[in-house]
C-alpha cells in the first residue's frame, strides 16, 4: 500500500525556519518524481515545488523561489522541503504527493499544518 | 506562469443531477490537465488525468473532456459522497497551476 506521511510542521516566526519532511513506503521511492502542495486556511491548493526521481530536476512556483528548498534522500526514501524566511502567508497545510507517469498526482499524504505568526 | 480560470466557484445541486464544472488555461496545454476532488479536512484525491483518463477506482460517473484552452469536468448522476471542492492542474509546464476550486454543495 502506497503511503507518505508528512512531518515537521508546527509554529514559526516570521523570518524563521522549517523542514517539512514526508516519509514514503509501498513503492520504489527513487523511481518516481514527487512534488508539495500547499493549502492556505479556507483558500484553494497552490502548487509549490516538483523534484524528479534522481533529483536532477527541480521546480518552484515563483513566491517559493531563493526562500524553498526540495530535496530527497532515495536511500531513506524521504522527500524534503526547507522552508526559510518564512512569512504569515506561507501559513498553509503542506501535502507531499507522488508524480506518477502521464504527470498526475495520484497519492498524496494527509498533509502538515503549518503556521507562521509572531 | 499559466493561468487556470475554473467556473463556477459554487453550485448547489440535488442527487441525481448532472453537473458540469469547466476550467479554461490562459494558453495552450494540450490536453495536459488533471482534476482532483477534495472533501473537508482531507487530502486532495486524483479523478481524471490526461484531460479525460479516468484514475484507477474513480467511478465512471466522473468524465473529462477538452484539449487547448478548453475542459470540461462532467458527474453525470450526482452522488451524496460528491459533495467536495473540485480543481482543475495544469501539469503542461511548471509552474504547475491549479484552479482557483468549485465548490458543490447540496441544494
Amino acid at each position: 500500500e502506497v503511503q507518505l506521511v508528512e512531518s515537521g510542521g508546527g509554529l514559526a516566526q516570521p523570518g524563521g525556519s522549517l523542514r517539512l519532511s514526508c516519509a514514503a513506503s509501498g513503492f520504489p521511492f527513487n523511481l518516481y518524481n514527487m512534488n508539495w502542495v500547499r493549502q492556505a486556511p479556507g483558500k484553494g491548493l497552490e502548487w509549490v515545488s516538483y523534484i524528479s526521481s534522481g533529483g536532477s530536476a527541480i521546480y518552484y512556483a515563483d513566491s517559493m523561489k531563493g526562500r524553498f528548498t526540495i530535496s530527497r534522500d532515495n536511500v531513506n526514501n524521504s522527500l524534503y522541503l526547507q522552508m526559510n524566511n518564512l512569512r504569515a502567508e506561507d501559513t498553509a497545510v503542506y501535502y507531499c504527493g507522488r508524480v506518477a507517469s502521464g504527470w498526475r498526482i495520484d497519492y498524496w499524504g494527509q498533509g502538515t499544518p503549518v503556521t507562521v505568526s509572531s | 506562469a499559466i493561468q487556470m480560470t475554473q467556473s463556477p466557484s459554487s453550485l448547489s445541486a440535488s442527487v441525481g443531477d448532472r453537473v458540469t464544472i469547466t476550467c479554461r488555461a490562459s494558453q495552450g496545454i494540450r490536453n495536459d490537465l488533471g482534476w482532483y476532488q477534495q472533501r473537508p479536512g482531507r487530502a486532495p484525491k486524483l479523478l481524471i488525468y490526461a484531460s479525460s483518463t479516468l484514475q484507477s477506482g474513480v467511478p465512471s460517473r466522473f468524465s473529462g473532456s477538452g484539449s487547448g484552452t478548453d475542459f470540461t469536468l462532467t458527474i453525470s448522476s450526482l452522488q451524496p459522497e460528491d459533495f467536495a471542492t473540485y480543481y482543475c492542474l495544469q501539469d503542461y509546464n511548471y509552474p504547475w497551476t491549479f484552479g482557483q476550486g468549485t465548490k458543490v454543495e447540496i441544494k
